[in-house]
């Protein structure tokens, strides 16, 4: 698998229930970031996690890092309607690069109401 | 809250065209990047600049395209020549500072149509 690979490719839920994803990577990080993007629109950053943390939240929101497997899950915890998007795991430092990141094809989320 | 914003949301050329995008990063942020995405695939990194100049450049980022920052504002990717793979939503995005150690916030994209 390449860099940043999330699975799913694609979650069906009820509104209410909760999500995970998943994301691995191959190389060394320094980061590891998750972006959303409603369809054919921007990327939203949602959170960053360090290299040295295992676990961060924010909001609804929780992410896990560890670097042994070198895989990081996102969970979405009472997930709503609007919540429906693309969801993206990407990392930076891997390869020597601090400058860019390496974002994974995506897992596509979809809550119905 | 500030935000990276891109102009047009939407570009159409003709092949062999030359054409600019542009992007107004966070005003206090140091570092910016250029992303695009072809349709239904991953997003690729393209360019990084800091300082006034290129930080790290992919494959992608041939002869072809070039990048300046105009002024304290403003931070374009132009493509000389448009070639028909050209097509896919390209984004801008920026960060205070170092990839490997903080957020990049991306603007909302243009998308890139070429004929």
């Amino acid at each position: 698998s390449q860099q940043g690979e999330e699975d799913p490719q694609a979650l069906s839920i009820q509104e209410g229930e909760n999500a995970t994803m998943n994301c691995s990577y191959k190389t060394s990080i320094n980061n590891l970031q998750w972006y959303r993007q409603n369809s054919g629109r921007g990327l939203v950053h949602l959170i960053l996690i360090r290299s040295n943390e295992r676990e961060k939240h924010s909001g609804r929101l929780r992410v896990t890092l560890d670097t042994s497997k070198k895989s990081s899950s996102l969970l979405i915890t009472a997930s709503r309607a609007a919540d429906t998007a693309s969801y993206f795991c990407a990392t930076d430092g891997g390869g020597g690069s601090n400058y860019k990141l390496t974002f994974g094809k995506g897992t596509l989320l979809t809550v119905n109401p | 809250e500030p935000e990276v914003t891109q102009t047009p949301s939407h570009q159409v050329t003709q092949m062999g065209q030359e054409v600019i995008l542009r992007c107004v990063p966070i005003s206090n942020h140091l570092y910016f990047y250029w992303y695009r995405q072809i349709l239904g695939q991953k997003v690729e990194f393209l360019v990084s600049f800091y300082n006034n100049e290129i930080s790290e450049k992919s494959e992608i980022f041939d002869d072809q395209f070039s990048v300046e920052r105009p002024d304290g504002s403003n931070f374009t990717l132009k493509i000389r020549s448009t070639k028909l793979e050209d097509s896919a939503m390209y984004f801008c995005a920026s960060s205070p500072r170092l990839a490997g150690a903080s957020e990049q916030f991306f603007g909302p994209g243009t998308r890139l149509t070429v004929l």
